[in-house]
């Protein structure tokens, strides 16, 4: 079965990197997601990237994917006040996505002034 | 841009009321769904949609329904409402187009049962 992991807590000073790292379990992944839930409210997607992929970039945020150790991270360059959020990361199966994403319970960013 | 609305964000409700938490999108997805959101445990899948007046379950069923009488709209009943179904839910939708699986979310409807 499939099983995402993540840890619940990060904590990094304002201005650093943040790397918020996540596991699967299941070879087969198509897409893997990062979502950004801010308090109170319901999840933004950040960024996916392709299972053929190893790397992505967008602005402040890098994906790197590893297949050969099921190991997905998303890097936040130069973290601001604003990053503070939890960060969930989800993977979808062959098949199409219409039986849903396997969430991770999610990490929660705290930023240090 | 994709929007996702829920019907309220705050709902307090007794035990044993029947509960409906309505859904709306309007990008004309195919697919929508139903999670609850508990501290500590993620999101969990409630039901899903794949079309009008087809439903799923997902990993947590017991104690809710779901009807989807057109595209845009899901609802998520809650029979008879007990306290531990005090959670936020969250709505989302996605498309059935080739090229990603990426689901939108609403901003959430937080319930509590008392």
């Amino acid at each position: 079965g499939e099983d995402v992991e993540q840890s619940l807590f990060l904590s990094v000073r304002e201005g650093d990197s943040s790397v918020i790292n996540c596991t699967y379990t299941d070879s087969s992944s198509t897409y893997l997601y990062w979502y950004k839930q801010e308090p109170g409210a319901g999840l933004q997607l950040l960024t996916y990237i392709f299972s053929n992929m190893d790397m992505k970039q967008d602005q402040r945020l890098t994906v790197l994917l590893n297949k050969k150790d099921k190991h997905l991270s998303l890097r936040i360059a130069d973290t601001q006040t604003g990053d503070s959020a939890i960060y969930f990361c989800a993977e979808s199966l062959p098949g199409g996505g219409a039986d849903g994403l396997t969430f991770g319970k999610g990490t929660h960013l705290i930023i240090q002034p | 841009d994709v929007k996702v609305t829920q019907s309220s964000r705050y709902l307090v409700k007794r035990t044993g009321e029947k509960v409906f938490l309505e859904c709306v999108q309007d990008m004309d997805h195919e697919n929508m769904f139903w999670y609850r959101q508990d501290p500590g445990l993620g999101l969990r899948l409630i039901y899903f949609s794949y079309d009008v007046k087809m439903k799923e379950k997902g990993d947590i069923p017991e104690g809710y329904s779901v009807s989807r009488e057109k595209k845009e709209r899901f609802s998520l009943i809650l029979e008879s409402a007990s306290t531990n179904q005090t959670s936020m839910y969250l709505c989302a939708s996605s498309s059935q187009e080739a090229g990603g699986d990426e689901q939108y979310f609403g901003p959430g409807t937080r319930l509590t049962v008392t």
